[in-house]
């Protein structure tokens, strides 16, 4: 199997605070872990390549100022959503890589009042 | 530029009906993978099917099937006698590599109601 877990399962923080999004490989390794973002009723955006042990490879217009990206072990990325605002209130998921698939987590809703 | 297309934003049909959805897909790349995942209400991402540009072989698994052609650039979906549980947005991608990751690019997604 290839099962991805993510936690929490949904958040809700005051404006300005900063929310930590971890990413799970339950039964494999994955080196490199993918982080996205859905509006409703839209598709997913990719905003980062998260890499173990090397720095995240961010999209254009990402900022990786505000989304720090670390994966520090190969089944562990995390996702830090750094002084949240009301805007940045979306779905984030992530996924790992198993060979030429990428499986996806359960994701994410973050509600920034 | 790789690009994913599915043209159907919304699809509604009656159990038991079949239903195809289609993808198109735009690449310079002459290996590349093409995949379809599932998204039902719960918002998770349930891989369906990966296939490779060297293998043109169409796939069935139970109600589903899969129908690749290179010379029209389609991956298109369909599934038989639909049930109320397949109810869930569809999302075609296409694989591209860059910088040694595997990065995927999505289609806007089809989203499918089966009515009882």
């Amino acid at each position: 199997g290839a099962v991805v877990s993510q936690h929490p399962s949904r958040v809700i923080c005051k404006s300005g605070t900063s929310v930590k999004i971890e990413c799970r490989s339950l039964d494999f390794q994955a080196t490199t872990m993918f982080w996205y973002r859905q509006f409703p009723k839209q598709s997913l955006m990719l905003m980062a390549t998260s890499n173990e042990g090397s720095k995240a490879t961010y999209e254009q217009g990402v900022e990786k100022d505000k989304f720090l990206i670390n994966h520090a072990s190969l089944t562990l990325s995390t996702l830090t959503v750094t002084s949240a605002h009301p805007e940045d209130s979306s779905f984030y998921i992530c996924s790992a890589s198993k060979g030429e698939t990428q499986y996806f987590g359960p994701g994410t809703r973050l509600l920034v009042l | 530029a790789q690009k994913v297309t599915q043209a159907q934003t919304e699809i509604s049909v009656v159990e038991k009906e079949d239903v195809t959805l289609d993808c198109v897909y735009e690449t310079r790349d002459t290996t590349y993978y093409l995949f379809w995942y599932k998204q039902p209400p719960s918002g998770e991402l349930v891989f369906l099917i990966r296939r490779n540009s060297f293998d043109e072989q169409n796939e069935i698994s139970g109600r589903y099937s899969w129908n690749f052609q290179k010379s029209t650039s389609s991956f298109n979906f369909t599934i038989t006698a639909s049930q109320v549980v397949d109810s869930a947005v569809y999302f075609c991608a296409l694989s591209e590599e860059e910088g040694g990751s595997e990065k995927l690019v999505f289609g806007k997604g089809t989203k499918l109601t089966v009515n009882p």
